[in-house]
């Protein structure tokens, strides 16, 4: 069965560094997105991505922030100068048309 | 600004019993609603999924409903098991938004003792 998957499963980096999460969306989607749970609180929206461009982000998606579809099958997530307030789940999720939206199973971020 | 809230915020029931969770949402324009599972530490796996012009959906032992006009979705789960335990989040798409993004509740942990 098609998944999304994330790589990687868990990074750990200092404050300031600039980290890049990646994700292989399922290979016939057209809608791609990225979330972040931080521990205990709600999944949040950060970016949808269609057609090549952004199409909506969110307000904590700020100029630290960036997302890349770099060839035909990866979708990748930049933070330019992490903060310890970045410290999250990040899921990558993905979706054909406007119906069921795939999750992968997200990388764990902690910023020290 | 549509906003999701799931009641309650943890269940914990003896193995066997019948249970529903409970989901509201304040914009009723939506296009799809959808319940995940989320065990600690992981992602999301997907349950369910409403259209808005449906009322419901059964998997198995999970059936969801869906009353749009008044905001709310249910998540029945028949004959618990202990297997059962993890938390369960509902998730609107659509209202004011066009580009698919998903808004979240805040979920409802559920313990099933055996």
């Amino acid at each position: 069965e098609p998944e999304v998957t994330q790589t990687p499963s868990h990074q750990v980096t200092q404050m300031g560094q600039e980290v890049i999460l990646r994700c292989v969306p399922i290979s016939n989607h057209l809608y791609f997105y990225w979330y972040r749970q931080i521990l205990g609180q709600k999944v949040e929206f950060l970016v949808s991505f269609y057609n090549n461009e952004i199409s909506e982000k969110s307000e904590i998606f700020d100029d630290q922030f960036s997302v890349e579809r770099p060839d035909g099958s990866n979708f990748t997530l930049k933070i330019r100068s992490t903060k310890l307030e970045d410290s999250a789940m990040y899921f990558c999720a993905s979706t054909r048309d406007y119906t069921e939206a795939f999750f992968g199973q997200g990388t764990r971020l902690t910023v020290v | 600004k549509q906003e999701v809230t799931q009641i309650p915020a943890a269940l914990s029931v003896p193995e066997g019993e019948n249970l529903v969770l409970n989901c509201s949402f304040t914009d009723s324009a939506i296009y799809n609603l959808q319940w995940f599972r989320q065990d600690p530490g992981k992602g999301l796996t997907s349950l369910l999924l409403i259209q808005s012009s449906q009322r419901e959906q059964t998997s198995g032992r999970l059936n969801a409903s869906l009353d749009k006009s008044s905001g709310r979705s249910t998540l029945y789960i028949a004959a618990s098991q202990p297997g059962d335990s993890a938390t369960y989040l509902c998730a609107v798409k659509g209202g004011s938004s066009n580009t698919g993004k998903l808004i979240f509740g805040q979920g409802t942990t559920l313990q099933v003792k055996p």
